[in-house]
């Protein structure tokens, strides 16, 4: 059972916007604490996505973005890409742990 | 650019302990207020973070394995290791290796560079 919960699954058809969801509590997104995003392709490095909520590393197109509200997170992709499907995680800090934790992860799947 | 790579035992037996080392090139381990992590995903679950070093040797260990996980770090060799003792089946996952951004706060960080993992089954 992960700190951070997200759908299983999400799928959408190439072109169209598909959003992932991450829910935490008061003592990690509701406190206010930094979101993460991570990209995970199996067998392959899990890759930075978005850091400090809304910031994209150099070569992430701005085809994904994200938003947080309250103890909530989203990754949005926009203009879905058949090179979009893999697993994506969201992260944060949790004061009750006084660590790092992860969301479960969502698989994309691109129809 | 950072890159890292996991190396160690695949199989490692109930109540031993597991040893894994992440070899870094194009950065030093030891280079000012750079960090260092583990992270495992076991089969089928999301992923888990187990603990950091930083460049000066200061540590942060989960709660989950505090009391059975060493990190530490071998600046000769430009690599850091994890030490996870009295393994169950439960430690069984792939374990990755990561290098830490530490913000602003202090205590808040995040992973901008990963290796690509590496399975460890905990098994008799």
């Amino acid at each position: 059972q992960s700190v951070l919960t997200q759908p299983p699954s999400v799928s959408g058809a190439p072109g169209q916007r598909v959003t992932v969801s991450c829910t935490g509590s008061s003592s990690n997104i509701g406190a206010g604490y930094d979101i993460h995003w991570y990209q995970h392709l199996p067998g392959t490095a899990p890759k930075l996505l978005i850091y400090a909520n809304t910031n994209r590393p150099s070569g992430v197109p701005d085809r994904f973005s994200a938003s947080r509200s309250g103890t909530s997170a989203s990754l949005a992709i926009t203009g879905l890409q058949a090179e979009d499907e893999a697993a994506y995680y969201c992260q944060s800090y949790d004061s009750g742990l006084s660590g790092s934790v992860f969301g479960g992860g969502t698989k994309l799947t691109v129809l | 650019q950072v890159q890292l790579q996991e190396s160690g035992p695949g199989l490692v037996k109930p109540s031993e302990t597991l040893s894994l080392t992440c070899t870094v090139s194009g950065g030093s381990v030891n280079s000012a207020f750079y960090y260092w992590s583990w992270v495992r995903q076991p089969p089928g679950k999301g992923l888990e973070w187990i603990g950091y070093i930083s460049y000066s040797g200061i540590t942060n260990y989960s709660p989950s394995v505090k009391s059975r996980v060493s990190i530490s770090l071998d600046t000769s060799k430009n690599q850091f290791s994890l030490r996870l003792s009295s393994v169950t089946a439960a430690d069984t996952a792939v374990y990755y290796c990561a290098k830490v951004v530490l913000q602003a706060s202090g205590y808040e960080y995040y992973f901008d560079y990963w290796g690509q993992g590496t399975l460890v089954n905990v098994s008799s």
